[in-house]
């Protein structure tokens, strides 16, 4: 059962599109963190949160935007989607502990 | 954030079979993770370690700690067909910090 929600799981979106990739999790962590992967790839970090109205911009430069408004709400924005962001991005959250964190099942996202 | 170097990229090996894989980093690390991704998934981790030397066991796997806190192992003993994935090292600091995996398969 998991208690880290990403939707949606797959999206295939045209050039120019505005689209949100929705992260929510009920176990009242208040870090979480935004990975972009391409398959078989490593995880980089390209957005994190230690609460919420705390954002900061991740190791990977990254032409998405995020918010944290409420605790157990962390989405992603591309204002205008490319084919260069075609990849699958990673939601997780964390209690604090370097052992505590929890990924969600990604979005995988197409742009064309 | 700082590079870690995993090894080998990739293991083609037969149900059994012991495997093992290392991290290097450049950096130290006071925390070592190992995780696994299946396909269509988000990582889940497999064992943590938190001191220099300190060796690990979960069931059919066993990971190392390295002393200089800039390295770390995962040995997986007989190997089964659903071990099949990528396994990933990773460093903690202000978020997890992975390797590039090290994709395994496994043939019956």
């Amino acid at each position: 059962e998991a208690d880290i929600y990403q939707t949606p799981r797959y999206l295939v979106i045209g050039t120019g599109k505005k689209i949100t990739l929705e992260c929510s999790q009920t176990m009242g962590h208040d870090k979480m963190y935004w990975y972009q992967q391409d398959p078989g790839m490593e995880l980089h970090l390209i957005h994190y949160s230690y609460g919420v109205n705390s954002t900061e911009k991740g190791d990977l430069s990254s032409e998405s935007t995020v918010s944290r408004i409420r605790t157990e709400h962390f989405p992603l924005t591309l204002e205008s989607a490319r084919p260069s962001h075609t990849s699958q991005y990673l939601c997780a959250s964390s209690d604090g502990r370097a052992d505590g964190y929890t990924f969600g099942s990604g979005t995988r996202l197409t742009v064309v | 954030g700082q590079q870690l170097n995993q090894s080998p990229q990739s293991m083609f090996i037969q149900e059994g079979e012991d495997v093992s894989m290392n991290c290097t980093s450049s950096s130290i690390f006071n925390t070592w993770l190992w995780y696994k991704q299946e396909p269509g998934e988000g990582p889940v981790l497999l064992i943590a370690l938190y001191k220099a030397g300190e060796l690990t066991s979960n069931g059919r796997l066993t990971a190392q700690f390295g002393i200089t806190r800039k390295d770390s192992f995962l040995n997986i003993s007989a190997s089964i067909p659903s071990d099949v994935g990528i396994y990933f090292c990773a460093g903690s600091g202000y978020a997890l910090n992975f390797g590039k995996g090290t994709s395994l398969l496994v043939t019956p």
